[in-house]
């Protein structure tokens, strides 16, 4: 299986200041033929279930605010927030899709300092 | 809109059975995979199992391999998770989840309410 990995577990950020997230995979998720990372980022809010963020490893997804984005390669990856809004504070996931099982990492906690 | 309306959790005892439901909408059914994750009380998100578009390739998580099965019903617009042999590690929220492409491998776009599932 492989094994995704974030860093670090819980993250408290300024409003307005940057937040990164890092997330590393036991083994490359590198797709050759087509040159996709099958890494996707998921962001949860209490109470609610998780929404598509980041797919690919860096295509945003639609009505997602440009503040959020995604780059990596291999098997290292980074959700950077570029500046924290109040409603960002949510539990952030990473997930592979490039081999079964499809394995989530634990979730990075982010909160306002 | 895509809307996914899970039904069928409950509490249930050891060793007991569930089907779990998920009714489709506002998408081309037939044309995405499907896939149930689940997410204990306070606990991270748990990939359990995922159906292809047309029904033929389905995956497990090893803790629902041999206990749980997939299904689809593309005329129903209906995904399914029969859970046999339910244990109380199996407590949960259960969320149906869309996948982006017609295959297993692509990233989930949109995920239902979720259903709790407990096992008492």
């Amino acid at each position: 299986d492989i094994v995704m990995t974030q860093s670090p577990d819980s993250l408290a950020v300024s409003l307005g200041e940057r937040a990164t997230i890092n997330c590393k995979s036991s083994q490359s998720v590198l797709y050759s033929s087509n040159n996709k990372n099958y890494l996707t980022w998921y962001q949860q809010k209490p109470g609610q279930p998780p929404k598509l963020l980041i797919y690919w490893a860096s295509t945003r997804e639609s009505g997602v605010p440009d503040r959020f984005s995604g780059s990596g390669s291999g098997t290292d990856f980074t959700l950077t927030i570029s500046s924290l809004q109040a409603e960002d504070v949510a539990v952030y996931y990473c997930q592979q899709h490039y081999s079964i099982p499809f394995t989530f990492g634990q979730g990075t906690k982010l909160e306002i300092k | 809109e895509v809307q996914l309306l899970e039904s069928g959790g409950a509490l249930v005892q050891p060793g007991g059975s569930l089907r779990l439901s998920c009714a489709a909408s506002g998408f081309t059914f037939s044309s995405c995979a499907m896939s149930w994750v689940r997410q204990a009380p306070g606990k991270g998100l748990e990939w359990v199992s995922v159906i292809s578009g047309s029904g033929d390739s389905t995956y497990y998580a090893d803790s629902a391999k041999g206990r749980f099965t997939i299904s689809r019903d593309n005329s129903k617009n209906t995904l399914h998770l029969q859970m046999n042999s339910l244990r109380a590690e199996d407590t949960a929220i259960y969320y149906c989840a869309k996948v982006m492409v017609t295959n297993a491998y692509g990233p989930v776009d949109f995920w239902g309410q979720g259903t709790l599932v407990t096992v008492s």
